[in-house]
């Protein structure tokens, strides 16, 4: 299977314990997205990647949370002293941006559901 | 910002056709997409539009109208399968996804 890959599929967690979730996305896909997605909700942005730099956090990404993509492959996203209000879906998304020309299509991981008792 | 608006549920009958109705205000716009989500699954990408008008992918149609704001799904053919949601997301210029809450579609036999 060459498309996104998320690790757990699932995560249930104490409040207050940190977790950690990785992404691979498609290889040679020079950008990567996380978004987070509630019942009834669409996505939401969170920050992306273009190759190692990350280029834009949300607002809704507060101090607790981290991302990185230390070698422009995959990456990792951090939540430190979980809350309640974190529990949701945490989507990954790759895509590879080409200048000019090209659609940029958005193709997405199967998601880490997280559940914070 | 990003202001997106879709119906929230839709029902419709096995071999019809359902239009699901996309509306956007936005800051900056370049492109609209849709997407195919089936519960506890990832979003996959069914059309993109950029220009006006109409592209047509198989059973699955997508037009769009930037002067109005407007965009709509056409589903023609209905199958049980196609029962998931749809999400219209507008993408701006630097290429980040703003989605609306989604529209379920049941398909009854």
């Amino acid at each position: 299977d060459t498309g996104v890959s998320q690790d757990p599929r699932h995560k249930i967690t104490k409040r207050g314990q940190n977790v950690t979730f990785r992404c691979d996305p498609i290889s040679e896909h020079n950008r990567l997205y996380w978004y987070r997605q509630t019942l009834g909700q669409g996505p939401e942005f969170l920050t992306y990647f273009q190759n190692e730099a990350q280029l834009e956090k949300s607002r809704l990404l507060s101090d607790r949370f981290s991302a990185e993509r230390p070698k422009g492959s995959f990456s990792t996203l951090e939540i430190q002293r979980t809350e309640q209000g974190d529990s949701a879906m945490y989507l990954c998304a790759s895509s590879l941006l080409t200048s000019g020309m090209g659609t940029d299509t958005q193709y997405f991981g199967p998601g880490t559901r997280l559940t914070v008792l | 910002g990003q202001n997106i608006d879709q119906p929230t549920e839709m029902t419709a009958t096995e071999g019809a056709i359902v239009q699901i109705n996309c509306t956007y205000q936005t800051s900056g716009f370049n492109g609209l997409f849709w997407y195919q989500q089936h519960a506890g699954e990832a979003p996959t990408f069914l059309s993109y539009n950029v220009l006006d008008g109409l592209e047509e992918k198989g059973r699955f149609s997508s037009f769009l109208s930037r002067s109005k704001g407007y965009s709509y799904l056409l589903l023609k053919e209905l199958q049980m399968k196609d029962s998931a949601s749809y999400l219209c997301a507008v993408r701006d210029h630097d290429y980040k996804l703003s989605f609306g809450a989604g529209t379920t579609v049941t398909v009854r036999a």
